[in-house]
């Protein structure tokens, strides 16, 4: 079974913090890397998209990819407590001929004033 | 308004009672698939669907059933809920058939007493 692991947290950070969330996965064949919000009780909330290797930027929120390492992360600039929730890393893992997202069990972060 | 839409949002029953969680989506997207979320295990694929009349089992199929008539349609059966059943389910879709960037339902909490 492919897996995709993360630290289960709390992570704590202080507002206007950077926040790291990281994510490790063991499928060498994997491409597309995801990272989602979760609010308690919502939906996951798609927030990130990653599929080369190197940083993505996206406002405050910059996905970091190293395929050799097989890890990909999340760093939040200038956290807010609005920023807190459970982040769900997700990794496409192509096998018996379609790709299937697998999910990790995500990264509980909470930002205090 | 894009979204993808699941009915009902709660539902508690009672074991063996036959049961229908609906999903639609308004994005014409190709792919669709069902997820269960428990405290501890993540997500979980149950089902999913790449196109019309296209399905196939994820990692936690027992005890479910799909059908994919159409293509904003992806309803979830349950045929005899047992206790087990009790869960968080999402329903997602993809404008990519490889399902990649899925984007989630609200939700639905079902309890099997």
């Amino acid at each position: 079974q492919k897996e995709v692991e993360q630290n289960s947290g709390p992570l704590s950070v202080p507002e206007g913090a950077i926040a790291s969330l990281n994510c490790t996965y063991s499928d060498r064949g994997s491409q597309s890397f995801f990272w989602y919000r979760q609010y308690s009780g919502k939906s996951p909330e798609l927030i990130m998209f990653i599929y080369s290797n190197g940083d993505k930027e996206d406002g405050r929120f910059t996905a970091q990819l190293n395929k050799a390492s097989q890890y990909v992360s999340l760093l939040i600039r200038d956290s807010q407590p609005s920023d807190s929730a459970t982040y769900l890393c997700a990794v496409n893992s192509p096998s018996g001929g379609y790709n299937k997202l697998i999910f990790g069990a995500g990264t509980r972060l909470a930002v205090h004033p | 308004e894009a979204q993808v839409t699941q009915n009902p949002r709660y539902l508690i029953t009672v074991t063996g009672k036959k049961l229908t969680v609906t999903c639609s989506q308004n994005m014409n997207h190709e792919y669709m698939s069902w997820y269960r979320q428990d405290p501890g295990l993540g997500l979980r694929q149950i089902y999913y669907s790449m196109n019309v009349e296209v399905t196939d089992k994820g990692d936690v199929p027992e005890g479910y059933k799909v059908s994919r008539k159409e293509k904003r349609n992806f309803p979830l059966i349950l045929e005899s809920p047992s206790p087990n059943q009790t869960s968080l389910y999402f329903c997602a879709s993809s404008f990519s058939a490889g399902g990649l960037e899925q984007y989630f339902g609200p939700g639905t909490r079902l309890t099997v007493t």
